[in-house]
């Protein structure tokens, strides 16, 4: 069974640009997640969807990022304008209840904004 | 609120020694507590877990108990090799349904051969 992928690996961009990133969960898992770890903090939650819907976005920092979920696939986070302070680590994960909720981490994406 | 502690790195260590990394963390209520690894190149990976007090995680030769007199979950191995070389976080959930995980800022720990 395949796991978590996220696109791109790495991704460049100057600042003022706008940067897509792409998550597949697991297939069937119901729950996603968008994390991110900025160089040499902690891992911090942005958001959390249930199937199609934003069931927690408490940690998203502010309205410069977007996160989508549409049919309850993949998801999509786009920073739109990018500033420096957002370079780092953005690891998605998914989850299911019959595997007690166990998450499981994509590879990450890092974005270095220049 | 919720939060985790865990010590600074990196840690650097010759092969077979004795690890520990110290974590402890604040919750309300009854938190399930974990330890992540990432390898090199890789994504997280869940390493061990436990859900209430006494457990005892264990995985990989690594084991931590969930100690909720003094809120901690030390990480810890008999003998390290040095393929256990990657960057270790601590985490809770506050409860062991549909949570965000709340980590700590890794620890990075180096084997030498």
């Amino acid at each position: 069974e395949a796991g978590v992928t996220q696109f791109p690996s790495h991704s460049v961009i100057e600042k003022g640009q706008t940067v897509t990133l792409r998550c597949d969960p697991i297939s069937g898992h119901d729950n996603l997640y968008w994390y991110r770890r900025v160089m040499g903090k902690e891992i911090k939650f942005l958001l959390h969807f249930v199937k199609e819907s934003k069931q927690d976005e408490s940690g998203m920092p502010n309205n410069r990022f977007l996160a989508e979920r549409t049919g309850g696939t993949y998801s999509t986070l786009k920073v739109q304008p990018a500033e420096l302070e957002d370079s780092g680590v953005y690891f998605c994960a998914s989850s299911q209840w019959e595997q007690g909720y166990e998450q499981y981490f994509g590879p990450g994406t890092r974005l270095t904004v220049t | 609120g919720n939060s985790v502690t865990q010590m600074e790195g990196p840690v650097t260590l010759s092969e077979e020694a004795f690890l520990t990394i110290n974590c402890t963390y604040t919750a309300t209520g009854y938190p399930s507590l974990f330890w992540y690894v990432q390898y090199p190149g890789e994504g997280l990976q869940l390493l061990l877990k436990a859900t209430k007090a006494d457990d005892k995680g264990s995985n990989k030769g690594f084991e931590a108990t969930y100690r909720k007199e003094t809120t901690s979950f030390h990480l810890e191995k008999g003998s390290v090799q040095v393929s256990d070389s990657a960057v270790y976080f601590c985490a809770l959930t506050p409860s062991n349904r549909d949570d965000k995980i709340i980590f700590g800022k890794g620890t990075r720990l180096h084997i030498l051969p």
